[in-house]
């Protein structure tokens, strides 16, 4: 069936660090590729999202390709910051369904 | 600014209680979703509902059942509480095949 595998956390980094969270997808037909973040304390909030091949997602410094070849939707920022520290979660929606990654905890020190 | 509303941030109840838990959304969407979220598990769809009266079994349904008897609100019900039912509930709600708008939880407790 449809699903997403992201990478295990925690992860830590220090202010203005370079960020990579790895997600990779399997599924059938063209799914839509998405990036949901949780700050603490709150829900789920959309942070990019892509719905074919070779685009980009970006926001708030964010990006990500989806990339068919590979199956991936990478989450990447250049340049970290303490207000980014929040859990990140990778999904995809095929049809009327969302499948989500088990979310990447991300804690950036000053 | 879209909203989507659930009507307790904290609960904690007892093993046998029934427990409410209401969400309710302001985008006039047609589709509502229950999950819940445990650590290392990720999000689990329990229930979901693409119209009033309307309802489908997610991956967990088991130990729950939904009533959506107007449009902006989708309530989940756990008829008798156990402690492996202590979690963090999310409600959300879509347009069509748009993206996912998400309250900000109910986290619940099971004694």
């Amino acid at each position: 069936g449809d699903s997403v595998t992201q990478m295990e956390g925690p992860v830590t980094l220090s202010e203005e660090a370079f960020l990579t969270i790895n997600c990779t997808y399997t599924a059938t037909g063209y799914p839509s590729l998405f990036w949901y973040v949780q700050y603490p304390g709150e829900g789920l909030q959309l942070l990019l999202k892509a719905t074919k091949a070779d685009d980009k997602g970006s926001n708030k410094g964010f990006e990500a390709t989806y990339r068919k070849e590979t199956t991936s939707f990478h989450l990447e920022k250049g340049s970290v910051q303490v207000s980014d520290s929040a859990v990140y979660f990778c999904a995809l929606r095929t049809g009327n369904q969302f499948y989500f990654g088990t979310g990447t905890s991300l804690t950036v020190i000053p | 600014d879209v909203k989507v509303t659930q009507s307790s941030r904290y609960l904690v109840k007892r093993t046998g209680e029934k427990v409410f838990l209401e969400c309710v959304q302001d985008m006039d969407h047609e589709n509502m979703f229950w999950y819940r979220q445990d650590p290392g598990l990720g999000l689990r769809l329990i229930y979901f509902s693409y119209d009033v009266k309307m309802k489908e079994k997610g991956d967990i349904p088991e130990g729950y059942s939904v009533s959506r008897e107007k449009k902006e609100r989708f309530s989940l019900i756990l008829e008798s509480a156990s402690t492996n039912q202590t979690s963090m509930y999310l409600c959300a709600s879509r347009r069509g095949a748009g993206e996912l708008f998400f309250g900000e939880g109910s986290r619940l407790t099971v004694l």
